[in-house]
């Protein structure tokens, strides 16, 4: 079952920042925390993923709370083209792959 | 490097009818997981093949199968079709031999269930 619980859905102005919070009170030590996007009944897309640091890539920063209950994915300058569901993931370290999707939470990008 | 693909795209069936779904992974890797999308249910994992093994299940009858094959690629198959199957059928691939591989997802397969 998902362990994680996001808004079901956020505005955000196109250049804005945009953030996307994930609550996931029960992670335990060996969990990972990935945020996955998905356009239009597309297959999913890989964004980011983190333990206990911050991360930041060319898509995104993730930012994972102290105590790892929480964490925000940053869109720093949105597009009408990041309009998507974008899904918190919580998964074991030696899961192999199995993910366990909740709802997601769908951003709007407004110009 | 090609991405992961997945035949058909889409299908129409009838109840009581099996279906056979196609995933071919990005060279190299060699784990393919599937999910199931439904309005109702969201993204659903049903299981996962590394090197010609199941190696992790989702709670799916036995009607839901599927196999993988020297060269990776996987496929699974649904037997005895029923209304609520139709769905988006998605397979993942990852190089499976490290933890926490990023997954890379293919378009999907479109079944509709008549």
């Amino acid at each position: 079952d998902a362990k994680t619980t996001q808004p079901p859905s956020m505005d955000c102005a196109e250049g804005r920042a945009a953030n996307l919070p994930c609550n996931h009170s029960t992670i335990s030590g060996n969990e990972y925390v990935y945020w996955y996007r998905q356009i239009h009944s597309q297959g999913p897309q890989y964004i980011i993923h983190g333990l206990k640091n911050n991360e930041t890539n060319e898509m995104a920063s993730l930012i994972i709370t102290e105590d790892r209950k929480s964490s925000t994915l940053i869109l720093p300058h949105a597009t009408l083209r990041d309009t998507a569901v974008y899904y918190c993931i919580v998964s074991l370290e030696y899961n192999f792959n199995k993910f366990y999707f909740g709802s997601g939470t769908k951003l709007n990008v407004k110009p | 490097k090609a991405g992961v693909t997945q035949t058909p795209r889409y299908l129409i069936k009838t109840r009581g009818q099996q279906v056979t779904l196609s995933c071919s992974p990005i060279s190299g890797h060699r784990s393919v997981s599937w999910y199931q999308q439904t309005p109702g249910q969201g993204l659903q994992f049903l299981f996962e093949y590394f090197s010609e093994t199941q190696r992790n299940k989702g709670n799916f009858p036995g009607r839901f199968s599927g196999r993988q094959f020297s060269n990776s690629r996987s496929e699974m198959n649904v037997s005895t079709l029923e209304l609520g199957d139709s769905a988006l059928y998605l397979c993942a691939s990852s190089l499976g031999w490290t933890t926490n591989n990023e997954q890379f997802f293919g378009p999907g397969t479109r079944l509709t269930v008549l």
